[in-house]
């Protein structure tokens, strides 16, 4: 069945770029989403990219797909420690664009 | 502009005992989903209303049910509650299934302990 995969844990020094991968199985995804889940809190949507684009720029977040080997990732240019959180990717799948979604990442930062 | 509201924030309920959660999606949003996270089991989706209907369901038993008002307001109910049933659940509004441009709005979560 469809399958998001994601390292458990990044650990990068404040200043430095985060890259957070994510791979996936379904080949039909139509969108690819970062969330960002901050402690007791919610999901909040950072980005997303259309399946057709293959890099997506906002500010400090660069989001680069590689349809061919199912790959897609985040990368944080000078991370922050308020940038401290769970990363989760999913994708859209089917005509009802169902959600699959990956454990998520925790990013920590390093002083 | 008020976001996801969910309720209650925390519940401790025994074993065998139901719950019900609720969730107020942001004004003008008509579809609502519903996830379960654990710390094992990641983000699992229950199920996603709109209009009042269920649209999609996850792999979960009849145990977990939802409603949806016309208000566009949701409930989930779960009965006869099992310890695996602690969790984090959230609920996602957006302004309707077929807007995944606009992503999802997600509430604060409702923390249920069973014991």
């Amino acid at each position: 069945g469809e399958d998001v995969e994601q390292s458990l844990f990044l650990s990068v020094r404040e200043g430095d770029s985060s890259v957070i991968n994510c791979t996936y199985t379904d080949s039909s995804s139509t969108y690819l989403y970062w969330y960002k889940q901050e402690p007791g809190a919610g999901l909040q949507l950072l980005t997303y990219i259309f399946s057709n684009m293959d890099m997506k720029q906002d500010q400090r977040l660069t989001v680069l797909l590689n349809k061919k080997d199912k790959h897609l990732s985040l990368r944080i240019a000078d991370t922050q420690t308020g940038d401290s959180a769970i990363y989760f990717c999913a994708e859209s799948i089917g005509s009802n664009y169902q959600l699959i979604w990956g454990a998520g990442t925790k990013l920590i930062i390093k002083p | 502009k008020a976001g996801v509201t969910q309720t209650p924030r925390y519940l401790i309920k025994t074993r065998g005992q139901q719950v019900t959660l609720s969730c107020s999606p942001i004004s003008g949003h008509r579809s609502v989903s519903w996830y379960q996270q654990t710390p094992g089991q990641g983000l699992q989706f229950l199920f996603e209303y709109f209009s009042e209907t269920q649209r999609n369901k996850g792999n979960f038993p009849g145990r977990f049910s939802g409603r949806q008002f016309s208000n566009s307001r949701s409930e989930m109910n779960v009965s006869t509650l099992e310890l695996g049933d602690s969790a984090l659940y959230l609920c996602a509004s957006s302004l309707e299934p077929t807007s995944p441009n606009y992503g999802y709005t997600f509430g604060s979560g409702t923390r249920l302990t069973v014991v």
